[in-house]
């Protein structure tokens, strides 16, 4: 079956420019979650929607990061007014909101550098 | 709230040797507990989970971990290490509904 997709996979942009980061979660997972993964680095935890309450933005870094969620579906991460710290992988994951069925889908990615 | 440590950066193992990579946790509650694994160039993948029930969970790979409760641990362990089974390691936490805590990823290298 389809797993959760990201676009783009790579994205080159100026700083100083917007970026728009999408994600395709798998159909019917309620839960969604956005990661930043620096080279070499851990998992930093951006921001959870949680079905229809609201988003945990918990682990956003600046107010130039936004997410937005229609629903239980597609997400856009939003980056206004890039920095050069900005460039890293962004990883998307879907899962079932239920601890006892709590498994992560990660998607692969959008590979972000900031000239 | 909770969290979630890996103690150790690195992980250095020869193949075929047993390998563990320590994973220790606190929340509040039940905890659900996870195993990621992230090979070079690749995306993250589930490994295995606690839920509840046996103590010993098994994963994919012939990975598995062992829930201990009053050590508040959750180490990954694998009896004989592959090269192959170079790769970061996430464990990772949840208490109840609050969003899953990933530690910060330690790093397996198995030499050959």
């Amino acid at each position: 079956g389809a797993g959760v997709s990201q676009s783009p996979s790579n994205k080159v942009t100026e700083k100083g420019k917007d970026v728009e980061l999408r994600c395709d979660p798998i159909s019917g997972h309620t839960a969604l979650y956005w990661y930043r993964q620096r080279l070499g680095q851990g998992l930093e935890f951006l921001i959870y929607f949680q079905g229809n309450s609201a988003p945990d933005k918990s682990g956003l870094p600046s107010d130039r990061f936004s997410a937005e969620r229609t629903g239980e579906s597609v997400s856009t991460l939003t980056i206004q007014r890039t920095q050069q710290e900005d460039s890293a992988v962004y990883l998307c994951a879907s899962s079932l909101d239920r601890p006892e069925r709590e498994t992560q889908y990660f998607g692969p990615g959008t590979r972000l550098l900031v000239l | 709230a909770q969290s979630v440590a890996q103690p150790e950066d690195q992980v250095n193992v020869a193949e075929g040797n047993p390998l563990t990579v320590k994973c220790t946790y606190s929340v509040s509650g039940n905890p659900y507990l996870f195993w990621y694994v992230q090979y070079p160039n690749r995306g993250l993948q589930f490994l295995l989970k606690y839920i509840t029930g046996d103590n010993l969970v098994k994963g994919s790979y012939g990975f598995e971990a062992e829930f201990n409760k009053s050590q508040t641990s959750f180490h990954l362990k694998k009896p004989s290490a592959l090269v192959s089974d170079s790769a970061l390691y996430f464990c990772a936490v949840r208490g109840g509904y609050q969003k899953v805590t990933f530690g910060i990823g330690t790093k397996l290298q198995v030499i050959p």
